[in-house]
C-alpha cells in the first residue's frame, strides 16, 4: 500500500515568489495534517483537516500561507508571497481516526524548501 | 500551552551500550509516540503509547509511560550503529481539537 505521497520534493525559490506543496494521503485516511520542520527542532503543527474541514488551523500564519483539501482526499499547501524565514521542510501526514483524540500518524517524505 | 521537552539533545554512545532518552511533557496526556527520523528522510512511528504504565518493546528499543510524572523514556539496549537518527517524542493534547506536539529531538549517535 501506497504511503503518504508529497511534491515536490524539494523547491528553490527567491523571496516574494508563490510556492506550492501537494499531498495525497494514505488511501481512507480521513484526517490530514501539514507539519513545518525546521532545521534540527520537531515538526510544528499548521493545519489540521478532517476530511473537507480544517479543524485546527491556529498556527497558520494567514497572511501568507493557506490551504485546501477539496475533496476530503489530496491537500495543497501554499505560500505567497515565500520569506527567507519559510525556508524549512514541509511535512504531510495522515491518519484514521474519528473525533478529537489524534491516532498514529504516518507522514510523507516532505518537502524541502529553501527561499533564497 | 502543552511543551514537550526531550533530554538529552544529543547522544553519542558506543555499540554494545544501553542508554535512556527521557521526554517530558506540561500537561495532562495519556497518549504518546515515539518516532523516528534518518537524516534527510520523514519520520517513522515507533511506539504509540496510550496509557499509564504502558511498556512497549521493538528489538533493542524499549519505551514506557508514566503519565503521572508526565514522563516517557526510550531506552536503548546493547546499541548498533544502525540506531544512529533522530528520536522524537510527541505528546497528544487534551481538548477537542486534539493535536501532537512534538519534543525537540534527540539525535542519537552510535560509534562502531
Amino acid at each position: 500500500e501506497a504511503g503518504v505521497v508529497q511534491s515536490p520534493r524539494y523547491k528553490i525559490i527567491e523571496k516574494k515568489q508563490p510556492v506550492a506543496f501537494w499531498c495525497n494521503p494514505i488511501s481512507g485516511h480521513n484526517t490530514l495534517y501539514w507539519y513545518l520542520q525546521n532545521l534540527g527542532q520537531g515538526p510544528e503543527l499548521l493545519i489540521r483537516y478532517e476530511n473537507e474541514e480544517a479543524v485546527d488551523d491556529s498556527q497558520l500564519p494567514k497572511d501568507r500561507f493557506s490551504a485546501e483539501r477539496l475533496k476530503g482526499v489530496d491537500s495543497t499547501l501554499k505560500i505567497q508571497p515565500a520569506e527567507l524565514g519559510d525556508s524549512a521542510v514541509y511535512l504531510c501526514a495522515s491518519s484514521l481516526e474519528q473525533g478529537a483524540t489524534t491516532g498514529e500518524l504516518f507522514f510523507g517524505e516532505g518537502s524541502r524548501l529553501t527561499v533564497l | 500551552e502543552l511543551k514537550v521537552e526531550q533530554n538529552p539533545l544529543f547522544l553519542s554512545m558506543q555499540e554494545g551500550k544501553n542508554y535512556t532518552i527521557y521526554c517530558n511533557y506540561s500537561t495532562t496526556s495519556d497518549r504518546l509516540y515515539w518516532y523516528r527520523q534518518d537524516p534527510g528522510k520523514s519520520l517513522e512511528s515507533l511506539f504509540v503509547l496510550l496509557s499509564n504504565g504502558a511498556v512497549k518493546q521493538e528489538g533493542r528499543l524499549m519505551a514506557s509511560l508514566d503519565t503521572k510524572a508526565r514522563l516517557s523514556t526510550l531506552h536503548i539496549t546493547a546499541a548498533v550503529h544502525d540506531l544512529s537518527a533522530t528520536y522524537f517524542c510527541a505528546v497528544d493534547g487534551t481538548g477537542t481539537a486534539s493535536k501532537l506536539t512534538f519534543g525537540t529531538g534527540t539525535r542519537l549517535q552510535v560509534t562502531l
